[in-house]
């Protein structure tokens, strides 16, 4: 597609539900990277995957986050059991990985509200 | 301390104006900078890059990095209500892969 696709594009979500967020990268691009932004903040790093493998997954807050990336284009990222404090924007990026210059193409994010 | 300092304004500019912003950092290793703009309930979208120090020039978009005094700058010219948004600074150390953002600051260029 012409950009990164993100779905849904807002979630409620009751304390305790599970959640998935859907990210359609630009065709083509290895790299995939998952970031999440609360609100007044930047984006804080969540994981980045290099076609299906997950080569760093450092900033996930706990084991209830999961992302995958089966087929090395679409990606998910699961978030269990919610919390309130994980109420806040995930943006899904994705990068050819060939140009550095050429940053990241970032999606329009799906908000999360944890009720 | 965040890695990452940028001040979150708002700031208000009358249209016309130079606009300065600026985030500082902590970690001597980063190497590769770089400024986006984001849009209201949009995805940051690059708007600047720059490997080490030095200016870099883009039409009205200048960046700056001064990594002896871990400073970086974003320069626009002849601001215009369209610059309206919040700017966010990002950089990294040698792993391109990962990115650490400013807390972004908020422009209002006013007609």
């Amino acid at each position: 597609g012409a950009g990164v696709s993100q779905s849904p594009r807002y979630k409620v979500a009751k304390r305790g539900q599970d959640v998935a967020l859907r990210c359609d990268p630009i065709s083509g691009h290895v790299s995939l990277f998952w970031y999440q932004q609360a609100l007044g903040q930047g984006p804080e790093f969540l994981t980045y995957f290099q076609n299906e493998a997950q080569l760093d997954k450092s900033g996930l807050p706990s084991d209830r986050f999961f992302a995958e990336r089966p087929e090395g284009s679409v990606s998910t990222l699961k978030i269990q059991r919610t919390q309130q404090e994980d109420s806040a924007v995930y943006l899904c990026a994705s990068s050819s990985g060939a140009v550095v210059s050429d940053g990241y193409t970032f999606g329009s994010g799906t908000r999360l509200t944890v009720v | 301390q965040k890695e990452v300092e940028q001040d979150p304004g708002p700031l208000s500019v009358p249209e016309g104006a130079i606009v300065s912003l600026n985030c500082t950092y902590s970690n001597s290793a980063f190497q590769y900078f770089m400024w986006y703009r984001q849009y209201s309930r949009k995805g940051p979208e690059l708007l600047m890059y720059t490997y080490s120090s030095g200016n870099k020039e883009d039409g009205r978009f200048t960046a700056q990095v001064d990594k002896s005094s871990k400073y970086i700058s974003l320069f626009i010219r002849d601001s215009q209500p369209s610059d309206s948004a919040t700017y966010l600074c990002a950089m990294s150390a040698g792993n391109f892969n990962k990115f650490y953002f400013g807390s972004g600051t908020k422009l209002n260029v006013k007609p």
